[in-house]
């Protein structure tokens, strides 16, 4: 079973922030939160990862609030290219991926 | 950066034959690496773990006389579909964990494989 839960679906228009918010109650002391983007017919791409508080890399944002119960991944000024599925998962060091629905996020012109 | 690359990248095949797929981490080296399948319009879901030198690790429901998994390289696992049915229709993904991997994020994805069993 997933341990994560996050929206289905996301409708955005372009130059707009995304914020994807990403519930994991019983994450463990090891997990790290990752997030992955695919397009269809292709493998997942990293986007970020982060233990607690706030990562930023040249892409997204990643916060993580103190209890590490959630996440919100940010996504800022969105493309058409933007449109994926973003997965939220929990990397332990058996580095296995175990991948929920995701959020299917759209972006308009 | 690490690429990881599959081959092949789609594949017809009749029923009752045998598919194979390999993945090759192709600028580092990975002992472990993943295999996963993905239905049209559902999440990946993980089928085995590939460790060099060692049998496979399988997920619970995923038939291992079915799915055959080598991993003989530090560059190279390979999946097999035996006796393959159009149910095994899917996309094929692998990824590979580079060795040593220093933080949590050294696992790579590859392109994929359309395999569709007529």
């Amino acid at each position: 079973l997933a341990k994560t839960t996050q929206p289905i679906s996301m409708d955005s228009y372009e130059g707009q922030e995304v914020n994807i918010t990403c519930s994991h109650n019983n994450i463990a002391t090891n997990d790290y939160i990752t997030w992955y983007q695919q397009f269809p017919s292709q493998g997942p791409r990293f986007i970020i990862q982060g233990y607690k508080t706030k990562v930023t890399n040249e892409v997204a944002s990643l916060f993580i609030p103190a209890d590490r119960k959630s996440s919100t991944l940010s996504l800022p000024r969105v493309s058409l290219s933007d449109t994926a599925v973003y997965y939220c998962l929990l990397l332990s060091n058996d580095y296995k991926l175990s991948f929920g629905a995701g959020t299917t996020v759209t972006v308009r012109a | 950066g690490a690429v990881v690359s599959q081959h092949p990248s789609w594949v017809i095949c009749k029923s009752g034959t045998s598919v194979k797929i390999e993945c090759r981490s192709l600028d580092f080296q990975a002992t472990t690496m993943f295999w996963y399948r993905q239905f049209p319009k559902q999440s990946l879901m993980l089928m085995a773990t590939s460790n060099e030198g060692s049998k496979a690790t399988y997920e619970q429901g995923v038939e291992k006389d079915k799915f055959l998994i080598n991993h003989a390289s530090l560059t190279l696992s390979t999946l097999t579909v035996t006796s393959a049915h159009p149910e095994d229709s899917s996309f094929y993904i692998c990824s590979a964990l580079d060795t040593p991997a220093e933080s949590y994020n050294e696992q790579f994805f590859g392109p994929g494989t359309r395999l569709t069993v007529l």
